[in-house]
């Protein structure tokens, strides 16, 4: 199946740095996704993104699909951006998502 | 965006019992998934589920261990049969929805946490 890879996998940062978090794929997809889960354990759609860039707030998120990877920038990090962010990709013609492992994300005041 | 709620939101079961867990969205959906997230994990997709159609299993998981039911398209369960403490876990429900115009874009329940002692 289709390996997604997220890095780096642990990440402390001290409230208002900025951050970039990677994620590669290993064939072709056409729905690539980022969630946010907070501490609580909830998960919350970032982004729908199978190409392009886009921007919400402190977050924007680029894929270059010829190139099999995704980028989320957090700017400007608050301690409410903490938790683990994951990315997760979909073949062609199927609508499952595959999951990488996540990037765990400490925000320190 | 789609609202999806889930019950129980957490409970604590014996080893050899069973746990059904409901979803319920506040729109009609096609697709819906279940997921398991295994403590300190990753999401794994178990099976997809569609209106008036048998569950679609990935590789690993069974109907037989995992039964789901999905009766309308609003709401679906996910049993999980004769437990043990290896599916002590957090149990999600997604939904998949397509008319907020971003796509495949899938929104995830609060989840079940789950302990099998």
């Amino acid at each position: 199946g289709i390996q997604v890879e997220q890095s780096p996998p642990d990440l402390i940062l001290q409230e208002g740095a900025n951050s970039t978090l990677r994620c590669n794929f290993s064939d072709s997809v056409n729905n690539l996704q980022w969630f946010h889960q907070n501490p609580w354990g909830q998960l919350i759609n970032l982004f729908y993104i199978p190409s392009g860039t886009k921007q919400n707030g402190r977050l924007s998120a680029t894929t270059v699909a010829t190139e099999r990877y995704s980028l989320l920038y957090i700017s400007s990090s608050q301690t409410t951006d903490s938790g683990v962010y994951f990315c997760a990709v979909g073949l062609y013609g199927n609508n499952r998502l595959a999951f990488g492992k996540g990037n765990q994300v400490v925000v320190i005041p | 965006s789609a609202v999806i709620s889930q019950k129980p939101s957490r409970d604590i079961c014996q080893r050899g019992t069973s746990l059904t867990i409901q979803c319920q969205v506040d729109s009609q959906v096609t697709m819906m998934f279940w997921y398991r997230q295994q403590p300190g994990q990753s999401l794994t997709l178990i099976a997809t589920a569609n209106q008036g159609s048998e569950a679609t299993y990935e590789s690993g998981f069974v109907i037989d261990k995992f039964p789901i039911s999905r009766p309308n398209l609003t709401f679906s369960t996910l049993t999980v049969s004769n437990m043990s403490p290896e599916d002590s876990s957090i149990y999600l429900c997604s939904v998949e929805d397509r008319t907020s115009g971003r796509g495949d874009t899938q929104y995830f329940g609060p989840g079940t946490r789950l302990t099998v002692l």
